[in-house]
């Protein structure tokens, strides 16, 4: 799976659209890109993911370059409960399934966008 | 509701003892996976299990051992061997290998302290 690149941190305002950057130069056809975040002290969860198309879902949208090598996770509305970690993450369906263990199936996590909402 | 639960929240050990961290799913999922997590880092994973009576080493599995008896368990066990076992642990689990359609859903995770 290709790699990206986050910034390391973000700050926002309450009630501001923010928008969350990630490369990723090297994305092969087949990656989908992934979002996840962490609140603190808790488990990641799923936002969004998408191939080519931007998407759109309650908590965000996703827009995609139309060379694939960049993305941006975009949140409407920053609340202060959307402070956490953002992770971009690529992956392809179909990798892994020949290759070496230990990539698999999983999500690698890399350090992610720390976001930081103001009141 | 459905979801994945991690028992306990903290947990405190002694240096050279085994612990073992629960992980329990009622999704319905294969598909099961632990993670570590060190301060200001990424998630690294450590095994994973497509099926049950099934797993795979991930990335870091060395001092760690895991089972896969029934399909919403997949108990993770810290040995002595793992040389720096205090870490933020998480568990995930998706319908199938994460990708395409699966998303991961994670657990609240347990804070593994070694003295």
């Amino acid at each position: 799976d290709a790699k990206t690149t986050q910034p390391n941190s973000m700050e926002s305002n309450e009630e501001e659209p923010v928008h969350l950057p990630c490369n990723h130069s090297t994305i092969s056809g087949t990656d989908y890109i992934h979002w996840y975040r962490q609140l603190p002290s808790q488990g990641p969860e799923y936002v969004i993911h998408g191939l080519t198309s931007n998407v759109n879902n309650r908590m965000a949208s996703l827009a995609i370059a139309e060379d694939r090598k960049s993305s941006t996770l975009i949140l409407h509305r920053a609340t202060l409960r959307d402070a956490a970690v953002y992770y971009c993450i690529l992956k392809n369906p179909l990798s892994g399934r020949l290759s070496s263990p230990g990539s698999q199936g999983n999500l690698i996590f890399g350090k992610g966008t720390k976001l930081s909402v103001k009141p | 509701d459905g979801g994945i639960t991690q028992s306990p929240k903290y947990l405190f050990r002694k240096e050279g003892q085994n612990v073992t961290l629960s992980c329990e799913q009622n999704l319905n999922h294969d598909a099961m996976y632990w993670y570590r997590q060190d301060p200001g880092q990424g998630l690294r994973l450590i095994y994973y299990s497509q099926i049950v009576n099934d797993f795979q080493k991930g990335d870091i599995a060395e001092g760690y051992s895991v089972s896969r008896e029934k399909k919403e368990s997949f108990p993770l066990t810290v040995t002595s061997a793992q040389k720096n076992p205090t870490a933020f642990y998480l568990c995930a689990s998706s319908t199938g290998l994460a990708g395409l359609y699966n998303e991961q859903f994670f657990g609240p995770g347990t804070r593994l302290t070694v003295l």
